[in-house]
């Protein structure tokens, strides 16, 4: 069965600084998505980056960027110039490309230190 | 466009009773995603639906329950509640062939 895995359940950053969030998971496939999602205060999920297993090139969306390394079965999640609105539950999801359940980790929950 | 909409927001409910929990998704949307989110468990998938069929099903017991309306719109039920449904429930939207899910704010039910 796939999972995914974070590791840091609590992280933080300083304001304007660059913070990594880690993620692995485990599969046998060879295609499938991978995403970050952030859920505020508000508990509303918002996505914030999206990966295709079958692209080399990591994905980036204005401050945030991935790593993806697929051998190594990792995405870990860069947000660079933090930002106070950044703070928020962080999670990393699997899907696959057959189906639509997505299998979320645990999360990390990021602060931003003003 | 309008996003996923749930409702109802907040729902408090006593033990043994029954309740249902509504999601519209965005227009054009035909798959609908439950999820149960808690402190403990984090987040969990219940079901999904695509065309009034459910497609997938997570591990939760019978008491939980769904349905997909002709217009996608969706219905979760949970009969005979206990004091560890309490939860926020989630409700995901998906275009076909994109497999990014977009969520509603959830419900918010507690169960005393």
């Amino acid at each position: 069965a796939q999972t995914v895995t974070q590791s840091q359940p609590e992280m933080s950053v300083q304001e304007a600084e660059t913070v990594t969030l880690s993620c692995t998971y485990d599969t046998s496939e060879s295609d499938y998505y991978l995403f970050w999602y952030k859920q505020p205060p508000s508990r509303q999920m918002i996505l914030v980056i999206r990966q295709e297993a079958y692209k080399q090139q990591n994905a980036t969306e204005n401050r945030f960027s991935v790593n993806f390394q697929k051998a190594a079965k990792s995405f870990s999640l860069k947000i660079s110039d933090s930002q106070l609105g950044d703070a928020a539950m962080y999670f990393c999801a699997y899907v696959e490309t057959s189906y639509d359940k997505v299998i979320f980790g645990p999360g990390t929950s990021l602060s931003v230190i003003p | 466009k309008a996003g996923v909409t749930q409702t109802p927001r907040y729902l408090i409910k006593t033990r043994g009773q029954q309740v249902t929990l509504s999601c519209s998704p965005i227009s054009g949307h035909r798959s609908v995603s439950w999820y149960q989110q808690t402190p403990g468990q984090g987040l969990q998938f219940l079901f999904e639906y695509f065309s009034e069929t459910q497609r997938n099903k997570g591990n939760f017991p019978g008491r939980f329950s769904g349905r997909q309306f002709s217009n996608s719109r969706s219905e979760m039920n949970v009969s005979t509640l206990e004091l560890g449904d309490s939860a926020l429930y989630l409700c995901a939207s998906t275009r076909q062939g994109y497999n990014e899910q977009f969520f509603g704010p959830g419900t918010r039910l507690t169960v005393l």
